[in-house]
């Protein structure tokens, strides 16, 4: 079975900061993918960005980079530069992929809202 | 160029009956996946489609069925409707894989409300 932790109910941030987001997840496969999603009040979710298990460096995309620490399963999101518009749920989630079954398991944390203050 | 469409935007059932919710692709997106998300809560998976085969499927009781119709838009049935189906039902469609990703957008969702 696969688990997503994400211990940040909700978190503040002053706008122009910088805001680290926690995620570790549990997984027995050896290969899987991790995604950061941004839930605005509106509903849609919005991708954000992907690291690999066997990727070897983070994975960054803008202002978004993740914080890969594969020994101790953590996959942090760092925004950099805070805007009010990221004011919004952030979901993280785990993919494996079962070869040869074509199936797959997928795995969201409860998320965090995060809030940015002008 | 049209987003991810989902009709209806709300709806209201009572215990017992069926629904039925829609999802119409980006167009040239083969591949429809339908997630719930109760209320405070992360999203699960319920189902993927692609090029109108079953190609995932969470945990979710044999009350829930999808298909995908040959231009891709797809449908979600839940029968015997309990309260704790109340939630948003979210669809995403993409060009193909896992449904997640750069290249997967999804809709605004459909709230479920069961009383």
């Amino acid at each position: 079975a696969q688990k997503i932790t994400q211990t940040q109910p909700g978190m503040f941030v002053q706008e122009k900061e910088a805001v680290t987001l926690d995620c570790t997840y549990d997984t027995s496969d050896p290969s899987y993918g991790l995604f950061w999603y941004k839930q605005p009040s509106s509903g849609e979710m919005i991708f954000l960005i992907y690291q690999g298990s066997y990727d070897q460096q983070n994975a960054t995309e803008g202002r978004y980079s993740l914080n890969f620490q594969k020994a101790r399963k953590s996959a942090n999101l760092v925004i950099s530069a805070s805007q009010l518009g990221d004011s919004a749920m952030y979901f993280c989630l785990v993919l494996t992929i079962r070869s040869g079954a074509g199936s797959y398991q997928l795995t969201f944390g409860k998320g965090t809202k995060l809030s940015v203050i002008p | 160029d049209a987003g991810v469409t989902q009709s209806p935007t709300h709806l209201i059932k009572t215990r017992g009956q069926q629904v039925t919710l829609r999802c119409s692709p980006i167009s040239g997106h083969k591949s429809v996946s339908w997630y719930q998300q109760v209320l405070g809560q992360g999203p699960q998976f319920i189902f993927q489609y692609y090029e109108k085969e079953e190609r995932g499927r969470g945990n979710f009781p044999d009350r829930f069925s999808a298909r995908q119709f040959p231009n891709y838009s797809s449908e979600l049935n839940v029968n015997a409707l309990l309260l704790g189906d109340s939630a948003l039902y979210l669809c995403a469609s993409s060009l193909g894989g896992t449904g997640l990703g750069t290249e997967a957008f999804f809709g605004q969702g459909t709230r479920l409300t069961v009383v």
